[in-house]
């Protein structure tokens, strides 16, 4: 079965360093999305990408992110000066179209320090 | 206007039973309510989810309940099982933007 895949599983990073979080979205799927979920809390949206730019953005996704698509398959979170508060699990999740089904990865636990 | 409301936070059903968790929504433009299952330290996976031009799907054990007129949705899970313990959200989609809004989780425990 088909599924969005994420890496690393875990970053440890120091305040203030730069972060790239990958994803690889589902093959087929047109639309995607960066949610984060801090540790025992709902699930926020961060952002949607579809035709190579951003469709929609929250007002956490600030200057400090910004999100890329570098080649046909991956998909990629950056975080340019890292927060404490920024500490998280990142989710990428891929849609076919706008308004269906998106599937989530499994995550990435960002730990800043 | 734009939150998903979720209840209860947490919720103990022995093995057999029935869960139900309840959402309710102010915004008339959701027109898309997934459901997502949680295990930690796991992703939300799709459990089930209902568009308001029915009031009811039933997959298996999971049915979604759709009251369009009070904007509120509920899950039920028939025949409760240890290995459905985990974090349920709740959440909705608006035909007019790009973003799942999710309501607060449920943890649910289900004890044999």
């Amino acid at each position: 079965e088909p599924e969005v895949t994420q890496t690393p599983s875990h970053q440890v990073t120091q305040m203030g360093q730069e972060v790239i979080l990958r994803c690889v979205p589902i093959s087929n799927h047109l639309y995607f999305y960066w949610y984060r979920q801090i540790l025992g809390q709902k699930v926020e949206f961060l952002v949607s990408f579809y035709n190579n730019e951003i469709s929609e953005k929250s007002e956490i996704f600030d200057d400090q992110f910004s999100v890329e698509r570098p080649d046909g398959s991956n998909f990629t979170l950056k975080i340019r000066s890292t927060k404490l508060e920024d500490s998280a699990m990142y989710f990428c999740a891929s849609s076919v179209d706008r308004n269906t089904e998106a599937f989530f990865g499994q995550g990435t636990r960002l730990t800043v320090v | 206007q734009q939150q998903v409301k979720q209840s209860p936070q947490s919720l103990i059903v022995q093995k057999g039973g029935i869960s139900i968790i309840n959402c309710a929504y102010e915004n008339t433009a959701f027109d898309y309510f997934p459901w997502y299952q949680q295990f930690p330290g796991k992703g939300p996976a799709l459990l089930i989810a209902i568009r308001p031009d029915v009031s009811e799907k039933k997959e298996g054990r999971f049915t979604i309940s759709f009251n369009k007129s009070a904007k509120q949705f509920s899950l039920h899970i028939m025949d409760s099982q240890p290995g459905d313990s985990a974090t349920y959200f709740c959440a909705a989609f608006s035909h007019n933007t790009d973003k799942l809004i999710f309501g607060t989780g449920t943890r649910l425990q289900v004890f044999p």
